[in-house]
């Protein structure tokens, strides 16, 4: 089976604060995604990534920065935090083709007071 | 531009009785489609895909679903809901390649009665 870990599955930080949210995906997997999940909004994606240190904008990128040094993980960075980045994020990973299935992680719960 | 449709947010229903999730997409191509639900504080996970062929898909953990063309839904459906349904559930599309893109519904949250 595939598998997406997530490495803090519940975080508390203090605004202005640099976060790292940490993703290793076992299965080869070209594609990683992070994407932001809020009540009434669905899953918005923050940042995709298609081949080690490629990276591309989703739709909501602003305060947020990425970085793919291996080909198995991916890190979501927010490099201030505000408490509107108060949220579940989600790390998700596919082959490369856009057809093929997501697989997700179980989400990174992050407060930010 | 693609967009995915999910008009109820809320869905209700008693142990037993027989559930449809509606999923309306725009998109100028057949799409690829995704169910997947998710359990409070986790992550999503796949109940079944369309990409072409039969137009009922049968999934995970007894649900199926319908792409129609003519509607541009892919609707989700189980016969009988058992209380550990009790999730969210979001109709995603996958953008034809070109793009990396998968657009998600904003979910509905179904609710069991025992």
């Amino acid at each position: 089976d595939v598998k997406v870990t997530q490495s803090s599955r519940y975080l508390v930080k203090r605004t202005g604060e640099k976060v790292f949210l940490e993703c290793v995906q076992d299965m080869d997997h070209e594609n990683m995604f992070w994407y932001r999940q809020d009540p009434g909004l669905g899953l918005r994606l923050i940042y995709f990534s298609y081949d080690v240190k490629m990276k591309e904008k989703g739709d909501i990128p602003e305060g947020y920065s990425v970085s793919r040094e291996k080909k198995e993980r991916f890190s979501l960075i927010l490099e201030s935090a505000s408490t509107n980045q108060t949220s579940m994020y989600l790390c998700a990973s596919s082959l490369v083709l856009s057809g093929n299935t997501i697989y997700f992680g179980e989400g990174s719960w992050l407060t930010v007071v | 531009a693609q967009s995915v449709t999910q008009p109820d947010i809320h869905i209700t229903v008693s142990e037993g009785a027989s559930l449809e999730l509606r999923c309306n997409y725009s998109y100028g191509a057949t799409p690829y489609l995704f169910w997947y639900v998710q359990s409070p504080g986790q992550g999503l996970q796949l109940l079944l895909k369309y990409f072409s062929g039969d137009t009922l898909v049968q999934g995970i953990k007894g649900f199926e679903a319908e792409f129609k063309r003519s509607q541009s839904s892919f609707n989700l459906r189980k016969p009988s809901v058992h209380w550990s349904d009790a999730a969210e559930y979001f109709c995603a599309v996958g953008v034809v390649p070109g793009t990396y893109k998968y657009i998600f519904g904003t979910g509905t949250r179904l609710k069991v009665l025992a």
